[in-house]
């Protein structure tokens, strides 16, 4: 079936750093990829997404673009915020529509 | 627009008690409604999903299960809790045209 691999945590930054998550699926088909946000104590909010090979998704300076050829979709944002602690979550479509979901990656960014 | 409530927010049930935590959505129509659990350190569990009334899927046998009492209405019940339920209780909606899932705000559960 479909899995979602991502970096392990907690990746710890200091503000205005480049940040890189990595996230690499495998999938029959053309699965749908996401990143989800959820900072303590909520619950997960939809960051960005992509739909089909070689889209880019972008929202509040994180971007990430959907890799057919390496089955990946790192999500990077070029100058981090200590309001960006969170933890990240990658998913991606199975072919019944579910999200099979990464084990996160907990982001700390320090002023 | 779209809402999802859950409630309780945080609840501390002594083992062996009776679980029913609640999930409402408004603003949309037969939506496809989903249970997960985040255990502490860890990421999701998919337990149960519902594509409409009295159709509800379950993931992973346990000691845990769901209803589907209204449309926009999902229940996660347990006759008797175990220590090992203890975790952040998240239900999902999404729309059948469209994967993407819309989380509620969580239910912290505590099992003693």
């Amino acid at each position: 079936g479909n899995s979602v691999t991502q970096m392990e945590g907690p990746v710890t930054l200091s503000e205005e750093a480049f940040l890189t998550i990595n996230c690499t699926y495998t999938a029959t088909g053309y699965p749908s990829l996401f990143w989800y946000v959820q900072y303590p104590g909520e619950g997960l909010q939809l960051l960005l997404k992509a739909t089909k090979a070689d889209d880019k998704g972008s929202n509040k300076g994180f971007e990430a673009t959907y890799r057919k050829e390496t089955t990946s979709f790192h999500l990077e944002k070029g100058s981090v915020q200590v309001s960006d602690s969170a933890v990240y979550f990658c998913a991606s479509t199975d072919s019944w529509g579910k999200l099979q979901f990464g084990a996160g990656t907990q982001v700390v960014v320090t002023p | 627009s779209q809402t999802i409530h859950q409630w309780p927010a945080t609840l501390v049930q002594p083992v062996g008690s009776p679980l029913s935590l609640e999930c409402t959505v408004e603003g949309t129509s037969n939506p496809n409604l989903y249970w997960y659990r985040q255990a502490a350190g860890r990421g999701l569990q998919l337990l149960f999903y519902s594509i409409g009334i009295d159709q509800i899927s379950s993931e992973v046998p346990q000691n845990l299960s769901a209803s589907r009492p209204q449309d926009r209405q999902f229940i996660l019940s347990s006759k008797k809790l175990l220590l090992s339920d203890s975790g952040f209780y998240l239900c999902a909606w999404s729309v059948s045209d469209n994967y993407e899932q819309y989380f509620g705000p969580g239910t912290r559960l505590t099992v003693t």
